[in-house]
């Protein structure tokens, strides 16, 4: 079975300053990766994901994520933090060998100081 | 403007209630699912679809039903509410498997006292 392990609770950090935000996964097949933003009181919005190709994929509001392999992870990043981006960010996963359910995380809030 | 649509968006029940939450897209999307959100736990899937008259459980599914008709609709129905499903329900839809990215509605918050 697939899953998702988002290890930080919450992430803080100053504006300006690059932000990582921490994601590992668990599939049998390849994975198929992505990220969803959530602000307060609202559903989920897409932000980026990785199917194949390029370890490095870029989304919506600067941010882009490196996928990698070997260390099972995929890491939200974004080199200059906004006070806009404070928000609830959740990893998610499905197994592209076939599987029709896509996993999330449980959520790390990303609290960005001015 | 397209989208998912749920309804209602705050919703209380007494425990042992039953209920159906409603979940309808205009995107023609082949795939729907009913996630929960609890804090500290995320997002846990209930049920979802594939296709119209294409159902299949997923990480949660006691104590509540589905069904798909029709493309458009995917409602969720509470057989008998417990205080344990007090969350905040969230329907999502998308073409492709979720590929693409997942489109979510505004969710519905349900408290069962």
């Amino acid at each position: 079975a697939q899953s998702v392990a988002q290890p930080e609770d919450q992430v803080n950090v100053a504006e300006g300053n690059p932000l990582t935000v921490k994601c590992t996964y668990s599939v049998s097949g390849n994975p198929y990766l992505f990220w969803y933003v959530q602000y307060p009181n609202r559903g989920l919005q897409f932000l980026l994901k990785y199917i194949t190709g390029d370890n490095l994929v870029k989304g919506s509001y600067g941010f882009e994520a490196e996928f990698n392999k070997s260390q099972t992870s995929f890491h939200l990043k974004k080199p200059s933090a906004l006070v806009s981006d404070s928000a609830l960010y959740f990893c998610a996963v499905r197994d592209g060998a076939g599987g029709f359910k896509t996993i999330f995380g449980a959520g790390t809030r990303l609290f960005v100081k001015a | 403007n397209a989208g998912v649509t749920q309804t209602p968006k705050f919703q209380v029940l007494k425990t042992g209630q039953s209920m159906t939450l409603q979940c309808a897209q205009d995107m023609n999307h082949e795939y729907m699912s009913w996630y929960r959100q609890d804090p500290g736990m995320g997002l846990r899937l209930i049920h979802y679809s594939v296709g119209a008259g294409i159902t299949d459980q997923g990480e949660v599914p006691n104590g509540y039903n589905v069904s798909r008709s029709t493309t458009e609709d995917f409602p969720l129905r509470l057989l008998s509410a417990a205080p344990s499903q007090t969350s905040v329900y969230f329907c999502a839809s998308s073409s492709d498997r979720g590929n693409y990215g997942y489109t979510f509605g505004s969710g519905t918050r349900l408290t069962v006292v």
